[in-house]
């Protein structure tokens, strides 16, 4: 079955920046979208943006315009989402997810990274 | 972008009993991409309905969802122990997507 294996918690300085990674298997990795979804500590979920591991098309939310970047690796599976000019306020948890379709729901999600931003 | 409020903000239920969720868009939902997830705490969520109305694989059928447009509802018909939970309504139709804030569903 789909599975998202994300990178490990992350401590960064507010103005670094942190790049996760999300390792996919169990199907085939160019036919699922991969949605970023973040969660700061005791809020709700908060969408980032998509990728198309396909072509690699974008969509990012317009709130992280400019300072988000997804990428992705067809050699290995794996989406990347780097987040620069860290804040206290990006602290939180990130997940990826993957849907059938840019429109459709996230029927699998990741673990979840945790990025911790200190001043 | 699409602003979606949940109410109550926390439903306080027993075991047993039915929980019904409600989920407003500030404006018309395309083609009803409307879905619902269950978070548990420490956990990724957990996708119950998408289209508004169908089931995720696997998900019991207590769980329904309803509606169209800019009104949605979650219900869960006899509540188990496990049903206890933060549920999120969010929507794909429009870019951006966007989620509710949650409704809290604790044991009374």
């Amino acid at each position: 079955q789909v599975q998202l294996v994300q990178s490990g918690a992350e401590v960064k300085k507010s103005g670094a920046s942190v790049k996760v990674s999300c390792k996919a298997s169990g199907h085939t990795f160019t036919s699922y979208y991969i949605h970023w979804v973040r969660q700061a500590p005791g809020q709700g979920l908060e969408w980032m943006g998509i990728i198309n591991p396909s072509g690699g098309s974008v969509t990012y939310a317009q709130k992280f315009q400019g300072r988000v970047t997804m990428t992705r690796d067809t050699s290995t599976s794996t989406v990347y989402m780097e987040l620069s000019s860290l804040r206290s306020e990006d602290t939180a948890v990130y997940y990826c997810a993957s849907s059938d379709g840019y429109n459709f729901p996230s029927q699998h999600w990741g673990q979840g990274t945790l990025v911790i931003v200190t001043s | 972008e699409i602003v979606l409020m949940q109410s109550p903000g926390t439903l306080s239920l027993s075991p047993g009993e039915r929980a019904i969720l409600s989920c407003r868009a500030s404006q018309s939902v395309t083609s009803s991409y409307l879905a619902w997830y269950q978070q548990k705490p420490g956990q990724a969520p957990r996708l119950l309905i998408y289209d508004a109305s169908s089931r995720a694989t696997g998900i019991p059928d207590r769980f329904s969802g309803s509606g169209s447009g800019t009104d949605f509802t979650l219900t869960i018909s006899r509540l188990e122990p496990e049903d206890f939970a933060v549920y999120y309504c969010q929507q794909s139709g429009s870019s951006p997507n966007t989620f509710g804030q949650g409704t809290k569903l604790e044991i009374k």
